[in-house]
């Protein structure tokens, strides 16, 4: 049982490229999530997902694009890479008997933007 | 809109000691609930501890315990016999039950905690 697996773990962009952050869980978790952090802050929703085919936005969503073909799959897409997106990238996935079980998150992704 | 509040950006213990770290919330809900994360230098997002709302009895895990104080909106997470592997970013965040919220975490801005030998 992997949990959450991200990829890849480091990575370097320069601006205006274009990538693609991939997380996939195999827990049959049907709640998955986006979030950036940045140096010393908190976390910060991008966008999330209750289901295959169900996405919606999060707090920071501007730059940044997903989709949810499958259950075990949320890709996150960076489009036109900024400075301003330089930041560690999460994927979690909430227990769908409920959220009392919180969230199982990936091992994040650190993205610098040069 | 429900917000969490960690109001100490940094702390220290020496290892063998008793830390607490603060969490303040608000919220109207009667019934949710809330969480301690734990994030290491490896950035691994770790879950510490949970309380449901509706259960008086404070969570505990090993060295870990809360304070759940629900009238004053207060969750508290003390940490006995520090021990270097301690050291970390500590989260607090808060969720209401209902799958109609989409289950996401309200969080805080966390805690740095340093053990010192």
């Amino acid at each position: 049982n992997a949990g959450v697996t991200q990829t890849p773990k480091f990575r370097i962009l320069k601006i205006g490229q274009s990538m693609t952050l991939q997380c996939t869980q195999d827990m049959n978790h049907n709640y998955m999530y986006w979030y950036r952090q940045d140096p010393g802050m908190g976390l910060k929703l991008i966008y999330y997902s209750v289901g295959a085919g169900i996405t919606d936005k999060g707090e920071v969503p501007n730059g940044y694009n997903v989709s949810r073909s499958t259950t075990e799959d949320f890709p996150l897409r960076l489009e036109l890479a900024a400075p301003s997106q330089t930041s560690v990238y999460f994927c979690a996935s909430s227990h769908p008997t409920g959220g009392f079980y919180g969230y199982t998150f990936g091992s994040g992704t650190r993205l610098t933007v040069v | 809109a429900q917000t969490v509040t960690q109001s100490q950006p940094e702390m220290s213990v020496q290892e063998a000691e008793t830390v607490t770290l603060s969490c303040t919330y608000d919220t109207s809900e009667s019934n949710y609930y809330l969480f301690w994360y734990k994030q290491p230098p490896s950035r691994q997002m770790i879950l510490v501890i949970r309380q449901e709302a509706y259960k008086q009895q404070n969570a505990t895990e090993n060295r870990f315990s809360v304070n759940f104080q629900k009238a004053a909106k207060s969750f508290s997470l003390k940490i006995s016999d520090s021990q270097l592997g301690d050291t970390a970013m500590y989260f607090c965040a808060f969720m209401k039950p209902n799958a109609g919220n989409n289950r996401k975490l309200i969080w805080g801005l966390g805690t740095s905690l340093a053990v010192n030998p």
